[in-house]
């Protein structure tokens, strides 16, 4: 079945500093969908990603899918201690439920 | 988006027990999911639940221990049967929005089995 890996499984960073989490699936995906959860929270959902090679950005977050669709990162450009948080990609293929990746935990020290 | 609730937002139950999750939408969705997340864990799926259907289990879930209700297009129960601790998890449900495929999820149910 589809495998969803992603990496790392933790980063700490200084405040300022820049942050990159990596998703790749097993097979392609229709889409890839990221949510973040916040400690004690449960996941928000942020954005998704559909076409082969698309590019969104969200103020400082930049999502990217890979040009295969199997593979899409996050990227957080001058971190903030409110980007503390799980960072989870979650792959889907049509009709079919989402499958998570273990998700990359971000701690920002100020 | 949808918004979800869920009831409780958290419980202490004894083993053997079962504890039944409600799962509120403020809007009709045809797609309702639960998920489980253990601490510092990742999401895992427990099933699929489509009104007016029989809910599809995952891989490793069983109908017997975690039965699922959905009654209509706004509502879902999630039954955690004859429980352990080993069954001490965060419970989450989520919808799909049927246009885009995203998903969002209720503020989870914290079960602690002693």
């Amino acid at each position: 079945g589809q495998q969803v890996m992603q990496i790392p499984q933790y980063q700490h960073v200084q405040e300022g500093e820049d942050f990159t989490t990596y998703c790749n699936s097993s097979t392609t995906l229709s889409n890839i969908q990221w949510y973040k959860q916040r400690p004690g929270g449960h996941p928000v959902f942020l954005i998704q990603l559909v076409k082969s090679g698309e590019v969104k950005k969200q103020k400082r977050l930049t999502f990217q899918f890979g040009e295969a669709k199997k593979n899409s990162s996050l990227h957080i450009t001058a971190t903030q201690t409110t980007d503390v948080g799980t960072y989870f990609c979650a792959g889907q293929n049509s009709g079919y439920a989402l499958n998570f990746g273990k998700g990359t935990s971000l701690l920002v020290t100020p | 988006s949808a918004v979800i609730s869920q009831k409780p937002s958290r419980d202490i139950c004894q083993r053997g027990t079962s504890l039944t999750i409600q799962c509120q939408v403020d809007s009709q969705v045809t797609m309702m999911f639960w998920y489980r997340q253990q601490p510092g864990q990742s999401l895992t799926l427990i099933a699929t639940a489509n009104q007016g259907s029989e809910a599809t289990y995952e891989s490793g879930f069983v109908i017997d221990k975690f039965p699922i209700s959905r009654p209509n297009l706004t509502f879902s129960t999630l039954t955690v049967s004859n429980m352990s601790p080993e069954d001490s998890s965060i419970y989450l449900c989520s919808v799909e929005d049927p246009g885009t495929y995203e998903q969002y999820f209720g503020p989870g149910t914290r079960l602690t089995v002693t």
